[in-house]
């Protein structure tokens, strides 16, 4: 089975200032990983994916993630953070070649930014 | 639609009272999925149809959940004789096959 394991609920950061969220995941197969940012009472927006390839993936806003296998981990990294970036943060997996595609989300990282 | 679209956003029912949560996919979407997040969690996968076939229905909790998408298009969840412990948002997804899942803004439930 998979699991996605997201180590810290809560992220507090002063603007401007760089973050990292970090996210592991365990299976015993290939799988895609993924990141999406919740706002309050919003659904999930995809902020970026990784799938094959180069293991620096980089998205929307500005972020960026590392795909790490020997160390089965998929952190998710923005250099200069804003207040517009105060959401919830979901590390995800899906099967590397499912047959549903269904993702398996972590417990969440809120990520705090304070003026 | 240009999104996928959930109604009601918010649905307060009594314990025991019947429910049904709404979701229009993306046009042309043959991907959808339905997930269950309780306050504080990350979305947990309830079920997924391609078309009009529920291929997965394996996170539904107990039988008081089915899921139906008749026409392969909308979706509906039901749930019968809510309990407290289904209060949750509940979120649907749809996509083309084997791409990027978009999420519609859910539906809110609490069980009073």
């Amino acid at each position: 089975a998979q699991s996605v394991t997201q180590l810290d609920s809560q992220v507090p950061v002063f603007e401007e200032a760089p973050v990292e969220l970090r996210c592991n995941y365990s299976s015993s197969v290939s799988v895609y990983l993924f990141w999406y940012v919740q706002y309050p009472n919003q659904g999930l927006q995809l902020l970026l994916k990784y799938l094959s390839g180069s293991t620096l993936v980089k998205g929307i806003n500005g972020f960026e993630a590392e795909f790490n296998k020997s160390q089965t981990s998929f952190h998710l990294r923005k250099p200069s953070v804003h207040i517009s970036d105060t959401a919830e943060y979901f590390c995800a997996v899906s099967l590397y070649g499912g047959a549903t595609n269904k993702l398996i989300f972590g417990t969440g990282t809120l990520l705090a930014v304070q003026p | 639609g240009a999104g996928v679209s959930q109604s009601p956003r918010y649905k307060v029912a009594k314990r025991g009272q019947d429910v049904a949560l709404r979701c229009d996919p993306i046009s042309g979407h043959v991907s959808l999925f339905w997930y269950q997040q309780a306050l504080g969690q990350g979305p947990e996968f309830l079920t997924y149809f391609q078309n009009e076939a529920q291929l997965d229905k394996s996170g539904l909790p107990s039988d008081r959940f089915f899921a139906e998408r008749p026409e392969g298009s909308v979706s509906t969840l039901k749930i019968q004789r809510t309990q407290q412990e289904d209060s949750a948002v509940y979120l649907c997804a749809s996509s083309l096959a084997g791409s990027e899942a978009f999420f519609g803004q859910g539906t809110r439930l609490t069980v009073v």
